[in-house]
């Protein structure tokens, strides 16, 4: 079965930067792009990016533009977004997803909580 | 790009039906036929419920069911229970490699 397993929490400093893993298992891991989404406390779902990992092609939304990376490696099978400059607005669950090939996230990891705390 | 507009909450007694609106733009909700909804329970990874505006993944009740007119989808459930009780999240493609999520809608079951 699919499973997306991610790395575990992170505390950072304001201006520091993070990088979560993504480990995928259950299917072709070079077919399916992935999806980095994050959710800040109490609030809402935001899109972040996508990342193909046959080469590394990624999209990302416009508001992390600049400060937000996302690579793949294929041997591992692992997917890792890196966020920089981070603030106290950054401070979410991070979740990694499977894209679905419908326009859509259908496996979900569990999430990583990152705090950003002076 | 500007979330998706959901209504805050909605409400519903059990075995009742309720629907829960996703208002967007003809670059995103109006353009494509690539709306999806996510339910999410407290502590929990969201949940793919419907795809391509109307298409339930496999192992998804049929008493969730999608629609769209022009720039506004919506989901229904119908048959409540209590375990419906979720936080509801639409989603659009909007071009370019790019999505949207909405604002998310708190369904409570009264």
């Amino acid at each position: 079965q699919v499973q997306l397993v991610q790395s575990g929490a992170e505390v950072k400093k304001p201006g520091a930067s993070v990088k979560v893993s993504c480990k995928a298992s259950g299917y072709a891991f070079s077919t399916n792009n992935m999806h980095w989404v994050r959710q800040a406390p109490g609030q809402g779902l935001e899109w972040m990016g996508i990342v193909d990992p046959r080469g590394d092609s990624t999209n990302s939304a416009q508001k992390f533009q600049g400060r937000f990376s996302m690579t793949s490696d294929t041997s591992t099978n692992i997917v890792y977004m890196e966020l920089y400059s981070l603030t106290s607005e950054d401070t979410a669950v991070y979740y990694c997803g499977k894209d679905g090939q419908h326009y859509n996230v259908d496996y979900w990891g569990r999430g990583t909580l990152v705090t950003v705390s002076s | 790009q500007s979330a998706l507009t959901q209504p805050a909450s909605v409400s519903g007694s059990p075995g009742q039906s309720i629907t829960i609106s996703c208002t967007g733009t003809s670059s995103d909700v109006g353009g494509y036929n690539y709306v999806s909804w996510y339910q999410q329970h407290p502590g929990k990874a969201p949940k793919l419920m419907i795809y391509d505006v109307s298409n339930r993944p496999s192992g998804v009740s049929n008493r969730f069911s999608g629609s769209k007119s022009g720039n506004t989808a919506s989901l229904t459930i119908s048959g409540l229970r209590a375990e419906d009780e979720a936080d509801y999240y639409c989603s659009s493609y909007t071009g370019s490699t790019t999505w949207v999520f909405g604002g998310g809608t708190k369904l409570t079951v009264l």
